[in-house]
């Protein structure tokens, strides 16, 4: 059990459907990072966000949409996406600054058909 | 451009010591990170070295030169719950990029 917490575990969507993912962390930290892990491709960095605000977002369609309300919550809002976009959804969390020691959740398993 | 190379896949015998190698090319580094990540599950922070030289944790180590763009991490007295992928991470300082290995997939033999 980690101090993330992602859910849901498991998605399944069709390309015309709005959805989002949630993410919770109860470490105290004040960073919150979105990856997308596809199979046997490295993790990708999609959104970082330090004190609330967003402070990085690696070229990514805006058919993905994050919102940080506070530092403890994190969201992915997902709309008209592709098959392609099929993937192991990661939050994580750190200190500011500490972007390579993070603390990593679950993950949500999404599959867009 | 920036990149991280670690091999993909790696076995060993339960009892002994592997070695996971990782090299990377980035304009800027902060430090080199590891994780461990189970089938099914999230990646677990493993080691963090920003400075030259060996951090032992247990039955794990991690290495760093900086002057060769090189780390490792050393798994030693393996067990069989350490059969899992094992990436490297760097942040690289001019790009503010975290940056992650494709991955070595450690399969432990009796």
């Amino acid at each position: 059990e980690t101090g993330v917490t992602q859910t849901p575990r498991h998605l399944v969507m069709g390309m015309t459907n709005k959805k989002s993912l949630k993410c919770e962390q109860h470490l105290g930290h004040n960073a919150m990072y979105w990856y997308k892990q596809s199979a046997k491709k490295p993790l990708e960095l999609m959104f970082v966000y330090s004190l609330e605000e967003r402070v990085e977002n690696n070229s990514v369609p805006s058919r993905f949409s994050p919102e940080c309300p506070n530092s403890s919550h994190l969201f992915l809002h997902l709309h008209t996406l592709q098959p392609e976009d099929s993937a192991l959804y990661l939050c994580a969390s750190s200190q500011v600054g500490k972007a390579t020691e993070a603390f990593f959740g679950q993950g949500t398993r999404l599959t867009v058909v | 451009g920036q990149s991280l190379e670690q091999p993909s896949e790696v076995t060993a015998v339960e009892g002994a010591i592997v070695q996971i190698n990782c090299t990377y090319q980035t304009s800027g580094f902060y430090g080199l990170s590891w994780y461990q990540q189970h089938d099914g599950g999230a990646p677990t922070f493993l080691s963090y070295n920003a400075l030259d030289g060996l951090e032992e944790t247990g039955r794990f180590s991690s290495f760093l030169s900086r002057s060769d763009s090189y780390g490792y991490l050393l798994l030693q007295e393996l067990q069989m719950k350490d059969s899992a992928s094992y990436f490297c991470a760097v942040e690289d300082s001019s790009a503010s990029k975290i940056i992650f290995g494709s991955g070595t997939r450690l399969s432990i033999r009796p």
